[in-house]
């Protein structure tokens, strides 16, 4: 079992830049959510989905974030455009089902310049 | 306002020392609580998980407990080791038609040799 595959796990980006961040989950599970983890506020849950269909985005925090979930096996986090106050470490995870215990990725580092 | 509260914010303990880690939450309704340990660099791994039937848990030389009544749980570390160094994170699960998630800002953990 790999695990839940985030990719890129660094980007550097200019402002005003689209970002994607990319998410494999584990495969079977049914849940997936996306967080983003800074000093300041800690863990914060931006959005997660159940058998590929938004449940709750209200963690996402303006419209210039936007989650995808086209399959089973894939999501992304895009964040278009970019500002220097978006830079923070964003996890994504993944559970068999709503209210199990999550599996994280390793995350992807963003630093907007 | 849900919140998870978490103390202290950091400890400092030698090696082979106890040691325990407290969360308070007001959470409602409540579903689950989690505590996480996070290495530097790493996502969040699960330790433990508690219904509200459950006032304790045990992961190896994790134990956690739960106290619904006073909405307090704690985590107790036995015979620290260096490894143990990291951000230990309690999460509170409230369902009410679908799943929410409210997190602590950690307490970072550094065991010294």
């Amino acid at each position: 079992d790999a695990g839940v595959i985030q990719s890129p796990r660094h980007e550097v980006t200019e402002m005003g830049q689209e970002v994607t961040l990319r998410c494999k989950p584990i495969s079977g599970h049914n849940s997936l959510f996306w967080y983003r983890q800074t000093m300041m506020r800690g863990l914060e849950l931006l959005i997660y989905f159940n058998n590929n269909v938004p449940i709750d985005d209200s963690g996402m925090p303006e419209d210039r974030f936007s989650a995808k979930m086209p399959n089973a096996s894939f999501s992304t986090l895009k964040i278009q455009p970019s500002e220097p106050r978006d830079s923070a470490v964003y996890f994504c995870a993944s559970s068999l089902a709503l209210g199990q215990v999550s599996s994280f990725g390793s995350g992807t580092r963003l630093t907007v310049v | 306002k849900n919140q998870v509260e978490q103390s202290p914010q950091s400890l400092i303990i030698l090696e082979g020392k106890n040691c325990t880690l407290q969360c308070n939450y007001t959470v409602s309704p409540f579903s689950n609580l989690r505590w996480y340990k996070q290495d530097t660099g790493r996502g969040p791994v699960s330790l433990t998980i508690m219904t509200f039937s459950e006032n304790t848990k045990s992961n190896g030389r994790y134990t956690a407990t739960l106290d619904a009544d006073t909405k307090q749980s704690s985590l107790h570390i036995t015979a620290s080791q260096l490894s143990d160094s990291a951000s230990y994170i309690c999460v509170v699960s409230s369902f009410s038609g679908y799943s929410t998630l409210t997190f602590g800002k950690g307490t970072m953990l550094l065991v010294s040799p």
